[in-house]
């Protein structure tokens, strides 16, 4: 059972440059997220999409861009990296961001340093 | 607007000991409330949920009860094991359609044989 599959795992970057991060379910979401995990901070919702074609700012949406062009995926991307984008990143699915259940099922995270 | 503060860690406790995490949250109306687990080099996992007032969710010896007089959702359990070191979460969504989750800062368990 894949479930929610984050690619890479690990990765170290240099101020400015890019990245994407990629995120697979297969467990045919409709609702999919990207968090970022800081020490002390919880975890903070950075983008999320309602379907397929659709993207939505969560509370820190800067300096991020996100596109879900299949329904499986939701890519994150970083433009221009900078060091205080240093974090572990979640991608997260949910049948239904309505009030049925609100459960989400994580990726086991990206750990991105930014030199 | 909404938010969710849970106590600080780290907390650390020998194994079979009585283990309580302190959740409270502020929200309009009646929030639906849950509780998150994330084990080392693992992603976030649901571990219980309260829907309503006065419930109370469970899942593998963990309780915890949803409180509207208090607006607190308390996580406890009566006996821990060292497979239980992991960091909690305590989460809340709103009553709304549109709402989205919103998670804790955490806090890390640690249990010594």
């Amino acid at each position: 059972n894949a479930g929610v599959t984050q690619t890479p795992k690990f990765r170290v970057l240099k101020t400015g440059q890019s990245m994407t991060l990629l995120c697979a379910q297969d467990m045919n979401h409709e609702y999919m997220y990207w968090y970022r995990q800081d020490p002390g901070m919880g975890l903070r919702l950075i983008h999320y999409s309602v379907g397929e074609g659709t993207t939505a700012k969560g509370e820190v949406p800067d300096g991020y861009n996100v596109s879900r062009l299949k329904k499986q995926n939701f890519l994150l991307g970083l433009e221009s990296a900078a060091p205080s984008q240093t974090s572990v990143y979640f991608c997260a699915s949910s049948l239904s961001g309505g009030a049925l259940t609100g459960e989400l099922f994580f990726g086991e995270g990206s750990r991105l340093t930014v030199l | 607007g909404d938010s969710v503060t849970q106590m600080e860690g780290p907390v650390t406790l020998s194994e079979e000991a009585f283990l309580t995490i302190n959740c409270t949250y502020t929200a309009t109306g009646y929030p639906s409330l849950f509780w998150y687990v994330q084990y080392p080099g693992e992603g976030l996992q649901l571990l219980l949920k309260a829907t309503k007032a006065d419930d109370k969710g469970s899942n593998k010896g963990f309780e915890a009860t949803y409180r509207k007089e208090t607006t607190s959702f308390h996580l406890e359990k009566g006996s821990v094991q060292v497979s239980d070191s992991a960091v909690y979460f305590c989460a809340l969504k709103g009553a709304s359609s549109a709402s989205k989750i919103i998670f804790g800062s955490g806090t890390r368990l640690s249990i010594r044989p």
